[in-house]
């Protein structure tokens, strides 16, 4: 159990072009879910947090309007890189808190996703 | 302020020589503390959640502990497929997860 997906594993794209990331929690549902990014040999930075059905919070220093999160349903969140450029090209990975209806797992633990290499030339 | 803090940052193990990472942590009011493990171009995979003083966790070769003021993870008689970064992170003040650096670790055959 507690299996999360991202779609695509790795992309590249051009400078100025969008990418769009997805995230879904396979066997549970998911009121909350989380977007980081990686850098080499540096552990996870917190970018933004998304609730179902509102807007998505986003960390100090975060551009909400370069990185679009929609946390569309409570299996199912997306990240889209707007107008992409190389300083983008990263490691993002998301995580799925299980909500508290019913679940078998521990809802205060974030099962992470497999993450997503982008490469933006 | 919350802090985590991970020791040591690296660490090279022959198979099956045992050894302990350790996590300290300073947080107000611990709500959980989280250890994954991950592989190189992948995402943390949970081992486990251990929330007050004293408790223990165990899965396979990995035993995790927890004082008041910071966590053991026990490796015991490693194997080389146990090569991985370890991750320890707390629920900060804020409800979000705060990591440490990890430790990477190399088991040799």
């Amino acid at each position: 159990g507690a299996v999360v997906s991202q779609h695509p594993s790795w992309v590249i794209c051009k400078s100025g072009t969008s990418v769009k990331i997805e995230c879904r929690s396979l066997d549970f549902q998911a009121t909350t879910m989380f977007w980081y990014r990686q850098f080499p040999k540096q552990s996870l930075m917190l970018m933004a947090t998304s609730n179902e059905g509102s807007k998505a919070t986003y960390e100090q220093g975060v551009e909400k309007d370069k990185f679009l999160i929609n946390h569309a349903s409570l299996t199912l969140s997306t990240l889209t890189v707007t107008s992409a450029h190389p300083e983008d090209s990263s490691f993002y990975i998301c995580s799925a808190l299980p909500g508290t209806s019913g679940s078998r797992l521990d809802t205060d633990t974030q099962y992470f996703g497999p993450g997503t290499r982008l490469t933006v030339l | 302020e919350d802090q985590v803090t991970q020791s040591p940052e690296a660490l090279r193990l022959q198979e099956g020589e045992s050894s302990s990472l350790n996590c300290s942590y300073t947080v107000s009011g611990l709500r959980g503390l989280f250890w994954y493990r991950q592989d190189p171009g992948k995402g943390p995979e949970f081992l486990f959640t251990l929330y007050s003083a004293g408790e223990e966790k165990e899965k396979e070769r990995l035993k995790a502990t927890l004082t008041k003021k910071e966590s053991f993870l026990h490796i015991t008689a490693p194997k080389p497929e146990d090569s991985a970064t370890y991750l320890c992170a707390v629920h900060d003040s804020w409800g979000k997860l705060q990591f440490g650096a990890g430790t990477q670790v190399v088991v040799t055959p």
